[in-house]
Formats: structure tokens, C-alpha cells, sequence
């Protein structure tokens, strides 16, 4: 089983809908959780981190259930620009500093 | 204030020879990790180093690939006798201290043929 799963999609959405994406994690130890973006041939771009409480930023909300090891993005009111690869990111107090990424989703918003 | 810096952006290998990739992190940050990204796949943890010490080289294959974070200069990932399936995309990131968010550099893309 891969410590970080999402569906890798695509999700083909048009301008101004609204999508959600999952994401599941299996180390119950992790401590912190981000959605980082990487558009086609270039870096990973932090997006927002994810808070237990959940958390909001613009049209993005971001969700966490600890019990269930699932977090969640939202994506509301649509934009091109917002096509991309959405990265769910794990970072686990096992002493390691390292970030555990999932494949991603891909989403493509169309006009 | 720059961000992270990875160079050379593209690099072309032929079997057996060596690869070596620089990473100069954001002014400030004395962590630097490694991440590789084959295609169509996530970023995988290579090493994680601070200022002349290997902290988490868990990630890394345990043969040809090296790194060092001397006290001067930049970050570097060396690769020796590449093989066609070291091709990949190669991520550096920083961090100011533990735990706090990583910045990634633009990646190193090899290519071995």
C-alpha cells in the first residue's frame, strides 16, 4: 500500500465548477499535511497547508480527519489557470524531515 | 531574495558516465533535501542534509548515488555510472529549520541515453 493515495484522474471540469479531490494516508504517526501544486515540466509550489480544524484560502478549503487518515481540497469557482497537478503531501514525526508525496491529481479546467 | 537554485536545468548523459547536480538553497536555509521524480510518478525522498552533515540518506539507492552539503558552495547530488533508469527529474528544496515549509528549485531534468 503507498503511504499517500489519490486518485491520479484526470478531472476535466469546466470554468466555474466546483471539484473536490482525497486523499488517504497510512502512517497514523503524521504530523503535517500540505496540498502542493506542480504545473506540467516545473516545481512543486506549496498550495496551503492543512489544519485539523480546516482551513480556508480564497476558493481553496482544505480538510483533515485525523481518524480517518483523509484530507481533502476544494476547489470552488473554477479557473483555467487553476490546471495543474495537485500534490497531497505527508510529513511523519518518525525523526525523517522528509515530505512523503502522493502521485497526484491531475485537474484540467476547460473552457 | 532568490529562491532555490538547481543547475544545470537539463542535463544529457550517455551510459556510465557521471552526473552532478548543484542546488543552492534560499539565502538563510541550512536544510536541503532531495527528491526525485520519474515520470508520471510523485516526488520520492532521496537525502536530507544540513551544513556538512548527512541527517536521512534513507532514500537514496545504496550504490553510485552521493551528496554532501560542504560548509561553502551548494548542494551536490552526484550520480556515478548513470544507467537509463537514473532519467528522471531531480528536486531540490530548503527549509529555514526543521520542519517549518520546504521551497522547491526549478529541478535538474537528466537525461541518460
Amino acid at each position: 500500500r503507498k503511504e499517500v493515495e489519490q486518485d491520479p484522474g484526470p478531472f476535466n471540469v469546466p470554468e466555474g465548477a466546483t471539484v473536490a479531490f482525497n486523499c488517504t494516508y497510512s502512517n497514523s504517526a503524521s504530523q503535517s499535511f500540505f496540498w502542493y501544486r506542480q504545473d506540467c515540466r516545473k516545481e512543486p509550489k506549496l498550495l496551503m497547508s492543512v489544519y485539523s480544524s480546516g482551513n480556508e484560502d480564497g476558493r481553496f478549503t482544505a480538510q483533515l480527519n485525523r481518524a480517518s487518515q483523509y484530507i481533502s481540497l476544494l476547489i470552488r469557482d473554477s479557473k483555467l489557470s487553476d490546471s495543474a497537478t495537485y500534490l497531497c503531501v505527508v510529513n511523519a514525526d518518525t525523526g525523517r524531515r522528509a515530505l512523503t508525496f502522493g502521485s497526484g491529481t491531475r485537474l484540467q479546467v476547460q473552457p | 531574495n532568490a529562491g532555490v537554485m538547481q543547475n544545470p536545468r537539463h542535463l544529457v548523459r550517455r551510459r556510465g558516465q557521471e552526473a552532478r547536480l548543484r542546488c543552492s538553497p534560499m539565502k538563510g536555509h541550512s536544510h536541503v533535501y532531495w527528491y526525485r521524480q520519474l515520470p508520471e510518478e510523485g516526488l520520492k525522498f532521496m537525502v536530507y542534509l544540513q551544513k556538512e552533515n548527512i541527517i536521512d540518506e534513507s532514500g537514496m539507492p545504496k550504490e553510485r548515488f552521493s551528496a554532501e552539503f560542504p560548509k561553502e558552495g551548494p548542494s551536490i547530488l552526484r550520480i556515478q555510472q548513470v544507467v537509463r533508469g537514473d532519467s528522471a527529474a531531480y528536486f531540490c528544496a530548503s527549509s529555514y529549520r526543521i520542519q517549518e515549509t520546504q521551497y522547491f528549485g526549478p529541478g535538474t531534468r537528466l537525461l541518460v541515453l
